[in-house]
């Protein structure tokens, strides 16, 4: 167990619709990351968090969206889903130690679009 | 073409039998390397993590190696267990902290009794 949970841990959609996925990052750790990861497909960096305010984008669409709240749990919203939004979504968060940021990842949401 | 190109893309060993998977890279500037376990369906755990300092670090069978010249990385695994089939991850960093990253593709092993 990393220490960050998610929810909910599966997520059946139709295409166009909106869903939100939640993620609390271990206790003390700043930073949240959230990632894709399609059937067969490597992560994909979406976004990160540090302490509430946007440090850096990856490949995020703009159909997406994400916010990290005063109590450092963060939110992922999808929206407009279309099929190939189906994947693994994870969430992560770090602590600097031995000169690099340590990921903790979640267990992970799977999105299923139908 | 990617910037970090792992291999092989598949791997199956006998149990006790060691591996090496092999992780290249062409980012620049070059912050860390890091390895991940990653089991079908779960979040990638940690194994290492290295900078440019560092040209090895082990955890536990795991023994991971740097060559921040050549911009190669490797992971060895000794006396393989069935538990350490998973996929196995590089991740290269761009300068300090994680803004700028690059994942490898993964090296899918599995370990048969």
């Amino acid at each position: 167990d990393s220490g960050v949970t998610q929810t909910p841990k599966h997520l059946i959609t139709a295409t166009g619709q909106r869903v939100t996925l939640r993620c609390s990052p271990r206790s003390g750790d700043l930073s949240v990351y959230w990632y894709q990861q399609s059937l067969d497909q490597g992560l994909q960096f979406l976004i990160q968090y540090y302490n509430g305010e946007e440090r850096a984008k990856g490949n995020i669409l703009e159909r997406f969206s994400a916010q990290q709240f005063p109590d450092l749990h963060s939110e992922l919203n999808l929206s407009s889903l279309e099929l190939g939004d189906s994947a693994l979504y994870f969430c992560a968060s770090s602590v600097y130690q031995s000169g690099a940021d340590t990921q903790y990842f979640g267990p992970g949401t799977r999105l299923t679009v139908l | 073409k990617n910037q970090v190109e792992q291999s092989p893309q598949s791997l199956i060993i006998l149990e006790g039998k060691n591996c090496t998977l092999q992780c290249n890279y062409t980012v620049s500037p070059f912050s860390n390397l890091r390895w991940y376990k990653q089991d079908t369906g779960r979040g990638p755990v940690s194994l290492t993590i290295m900078t440019f300092s560092e040209n090895t670090k082990s955890n536990g069978r795991y023994t991971a190696t740097l060559d921040a010249d050549t911009k190669q990385s490797s992971l060895h695994i000794t006396a393989s267990q069935l538990s350490d089939s998973a996929s196995y991850i590089c991740v290269v960093s761009f300068r300090r902290g994680n803004n700028d990253m690059r994942f490898g593709a993964g090296t899918r092993l599995t370990v048969k009794p």
